[in-house]
């Protein structure tokens, strides 16, 4: 069974810093990998998707990278801001119809 | 174009219960998914449905089921409710055939039960 991990838990940092979140996955028979923002409350808002043949995706301030050799990814956002403040969820899509979920990364930007 | 919405969004039931939550997809996309979120954990998969048809499930009992209608929207029901089923349940559609396999996701139906 695949098992998704996101490091750290929470991040916090001020406004305008650079910074990476973390998702690493066991099994790197993936068929593609979504980043997720979830505000408290709310549903899902997808970032990114890579599929498994990229290597990395790239949506305005935000980048998120694939290396499924090693069963990591990055998603990397530029000059945070205080609307960034979120949780955000890595998801790895299987060659079937199902994604498993980290527990998430809870992110505040000080302003 | 409205996304995908679902309802109700919040709803208070006691153990033993049983509860119906519905789901209407993004426009264009034919295929609906069901996750259960407890509070603090990531989305877990229920089940998914495509052609009125259960496609594939995850590791849920039997108390949880579900529905598709030619109209592609979908029913979860939840018979013989427990405490631990308390959660977010979340709806997510997506377009069969596209082979991008972009779930859009709906905000949610809170399930408390007491």
């Amino acid at each position: 069974k695949q098992e998704v991990t996101q490091i750290p838990a929470a991040l916090s940092v001020p406004e305008g810093e650079n910074l990476v979140l973390n998702c690493s996955f066991t099994d790197s028979a993936i068929y593609n990998l979504q980043w997720f923002r979830q505000d408290p409350g709310k549903g899902l808002t997808s970032l990114l998707l890579i599929q498994s043949s990229q290597r990395e995706q790239t949506s305005g301030r935000l980048n998120a990278s694939l290396d499924k050799s090693s069963g990591r990814s990055t998603l990397y956002i530029a000059a945070s801001q205080p609307g960034d403040s979120a949780t955000y969820l890595c998801a790895v899509g299987d060659t079937g119809n199902q994604f498993y979920f980290g527990t998430g990364t809870s992110l505040t930007v000080i302003p | 174009d409205a996304g995908v919405t679902q309802s109700p969004t919040h709803l208070i039931k006691t153990r033993g219960q049983q509860v119906t939550l519905r789901c209407s997809p993004k426009s264009g996309h034919d295929t609906v998914s069901w996750y259960q979120q407890a509070l603090g954990q990531g989305p877990q998969f229920i089940f998914q449905y495509y052609e009125e048809e259960e496609r594939q499930r995850g590791n849920f009992p039997d108390r949880f089921s579900g529905h598709q209608f030619p109209n592609y929207s979908s029913e979860l029901n939840v018979n013989a409710l427990l405490l631990g089923d308390s959660a977010l349940y979340l709806c997510a559609s997506s377009a069969t055939g596209t082979g991008a396999n972009v779930l859009t996701f709906g905000a949610g139906s809170r399930l408390t039960v007491l």
